[in-house]
């Protein structure tokens, strides 16, 4: 079953560092999310991503973040100047055709830890 | 303000006792109701997409039901591999979830 991919699974990082978080979406679809989770709150909506622009972002998705599809299989979030409250889990997710929402696959995720 | 909200926070079963978990809603506008399956440590995994009231979905143990103000997810004669968080998402406008909390779901052999 096809699936998307997300590297790493765990990443540490000093605060004000910037990190990248890695993921290859299944191979056919058009459009592309990032969300994350703090440990034990809500899932939460960064950004979707479709045709080599940003489709719609949330509030948390301001200035220190930005994704990029930087070649026809993968889909980075790239975070600059991490901050403690950055901590928590980065989950990649593509869908095929996302008018009405079939087809959303998620990533494992990234463990985001800053320390 | 759009909420999702879903009761209990947390279930315990033994192995064979059915029970529902509930999602309730207030955005305006919905597209869609989901519900996944969400592992520790692990991605949400989808399990059912719902999108008008009176519209039932079916997958093994697990029943899904919608209202115009909330869905229950059924599950009958659990097993402990059925142990997990269950998440309700609802789609409105745009392409992007809102999440529930979740359910922690234990179910004991």
């Amino acid at each position: 079953e096809p699936e998307v991919t997300q590297t790493p699974s765990h990443q540490v990082t000093q605060m004000g560092q910037e990190v990248i978080l890695r993921c290859v979406p299944i191979s056919n679809h058009l459009y592309f999310y990032w969300y994350r989770q703090i440990l034990g709150q809500k899932v939460e909506f960064l950004v979707s991503f479709y045709n080599n622009e940003i489709s719609e972002k949330s509030e948390i998705f301001d200035d220190q973040f930005s994704v990029e599809r930087p070649d026809g299989s993968n889909f980075t979030l790239k975070i600059r100047s991490t901050k403690l409250e950055d901590s928590a889990m980065y989950f990649c997710a593509s869908s095929e055709a996302p008018s009405r929402g079939e087809g959303y696959t998620f990533g494992s995720g990234t463990r985001l830890t800053v320390v | 303000e759009d909420q999702v909200t879903q009761s209990p926070e947390a279930l315990r079963l033994q192995e064979g006792e059915s029970s529902s978990l509930n999602c309730s809603y207030t955005v305006s506008g919905l597209r869609g109701l989901f519900w996944y399956r969400q592992d520790p440590g692990k991605g949400p995994e989808f399990l059912f997409t719902l999108y008008s009231a009176g519209e039932e979905k079916e997958k093994e143990r697990l029943k899904a039901t919608l209202t115009k103000k909330e869905s229950f997810l059924h599950i009958t004669a659990p097993k402990p591999e059925d142990s997990a968080t269950y998440l309700c998402a609802v789609q409105y406008y745009g392409q992007n979830f809102v999440f529930g909390p979740g359910t922690r779901l234990s179910v004991l052999p």
